[in-house]
């Protein structure tokens, strides 16, 4: 079974409106981490935001907050007021940190979704 | 801020060639990665090294060594490039110390093999 779940290959949204990429995650561990990267066509991978499994609040970074919701185990980004410079792709990625070993390291990432900013 | 470096954007090589992709960070972390990207297989870790001269197995290791000789320096060695390894690789480097560990990567490297 995948780990990161993203169902949402490609999203179109209006310049300046917000936009929701939804993300899943499957695990039995108690203590994970999940990220929100960023990808241009540029290729590289850009940090946009952190959640840990204990966090009691969603995370927020500037226009980046994420939709924490740790029963549905999803985690999904919102992008307010979309500007061009969003589009990209979108990865989700976790890390179980409780198992010992070289899987304590190993970030899983989902499949992506392309976000286009429309004018 | 974080700089994760790539020796090269774009290489082309031959079958057979022996190939390096030199990665370079600058920020004192730990852990080191080396990531493959393809398309519609996403990401998918090669090696990764928690340590120097201290390395371990992804998920796609077969036909990749790795050499961590300096914290800074990680090296990802394709013995016997094949046309097979055609692909986008990216670098990462992550600190352990906090509770975050978020991993920075660098500009990737796309490989051609012929």
């Amino acid at each position: 079974a995948q780990k990161i779940t993203q169902t949402q290959p490609g999203m179109f949204v209006q310049e300046k409106e917000a936009v929701t990429l939804d993300c899943t995650y499957d695990t039995s561990d108690p203590s994970y981490g999940l990220f929100w990267y960023k990808q241009p066509s540029s290729g590289e991978m850009i940090f946009l935001i952190y959640q840990g499994s204990y966090d009691q609040q969603n995370a927020t970074e500037g226009r980046y907050s994420l939709n924490f919701q740790k029963a549905r185990k999803s985690a999904n980004l919102v992008i307010s007021a979309s500007q061009l410079g969003d589009s990209a792709m979108y990865f989700c990625a976790m890390r179980e940190v409780s198992y010992s070993g070289a899987g304590s390291y190993q970030l899983t990432f989902g499949k992506g979704t392309k976000l286009s900013v429309i004018p | 801020d974080v700089k994760v470096t790539q020796s090269s954007r774009y290489l082309v090589k031959r079958t057979g060639e022996k190939v390096f992709l030199e990665c370079v960070q600058d920020m004192d972390h730990e852990n080191m990665f080396w990531y493959r990207q393809d398309p519609g297989l996403g990401l998918r870790l090669i090696y990764f090294s928690y340590d120097v001269k201290m390395k371990e197995k992804g998920d796609i290791p077969e036909g990749y060594s790795v050499s961590r000789e300096k914290k800074e320096r990680f090296s990802l060695i394709l013995e016997s490039a094949s046309t097979n390894q055609t692909s986008m690789y990216l670098c990462a480097s992550s600190l352990e110390a906090r509770n975050r560990y978020e991993q920075y990567f660098g500009p990737g490297t796309r490989l051609t093999v012929t």
